[in-house]
């Protein structure tokens, strides 16, 4: 079966130190994967996804930067974080169908920005 | 572009009684629609999905049918139970290109005893 595993699972970091989030899911090859941002008591905003290695796109100008340097790795990064950028971060997968299928999350990570 | 409309929360019942969650999209082409569940400190969890028109996605007790005449997908559950507060998100998903997603904002339902 298939698996997402996202890490750290809470984070806490200072204005202007990098950020380095990690996402791998196993038991599936060549998925579609995902990065979302859930700000405190908001929906979910996509920031980045990956259809195949080294692809990426962007959802939202800012200062995070996404990676897939493995079929099933998925990095979020920043260089020099910000207060805004403090929310929960989840990670997801879909294979890349008809559009049928759903997405799978991971648990999230919680970063607070000090 | 697309667009998913959520009922704004929280939504507070007591137990046993009847849910409803009102949804509903814009979408070019024939989306596949999905409910996620969120429970507190927790990823998203898939709760149910319909993929055409007049599909009914059931799960747990919970049921939305897929309404193309309407554009909508609200989500119902004739008995409610503690357990099931959590957030709930509406979402569709294109079906051609990269398939994105696109979620409500959720709506926190609370139970009480």
């Amino acid at each position: 079966s298939q698996t997402i595993h996202q890490w750290p699972a809470t984070l806490v970091q200072p204005v202007g130190s990098p950020l380095s989030l990690e996402c791998t899911v196993e038991g599936t090859s060549n998925p579609n994967l995902y990065w979302y941002r859930q700000a405190a008591g908001r929906g979910l905003q996509l920031l980045f996804y990956s259809v195949g290695i080294g692809q990426i796109s962007s959802e939202v100008p800012q200062n995070l930067s996404a990676s897939r340097p493995q079929d099933r790795q998925f990095i979020l990064s920043s260089k020099k974080l910000l207060l805004s950028d403090s929310g929960f971060y989840l990670c997801a997968w879909s294979v890349g169908d008809r559009g049928i299928q759903p997405q799978h999350f991971g648990d999230g990570t919680r970063l607070s920005i000090l | 572009g697309n667009s998913v409309t959520q009922m704004e929360g929280p939504v507070t019942l007591s137990e046993e009684a009847f849910l409803t969650i009102n949804c509903t999209y814009t979408a070019t082409g024939y989306p596949s629609l999905f409910w996620y569940v969120q429970y507190p400190g927790e990823g998203l969890q898939l709760l149910l999905k319909a993929t055409k028109a007049d599909d009914k996605g059931s799960n747990k007790g919970f049921e939305a049918t897929y309404r193309k005449e309407t554009t909508s997908f609200h989500l119902e559950k004739g008995s409610v139970q503690v357990s099931d507060s959590a957030v709930y998100f509406c979402a569709l998903k294109e079906t051609g290109g990269y398939q994105k997603v696109t979620f409500g904002t959720g709506t926190k339902l609370q139970v009480i005893p």
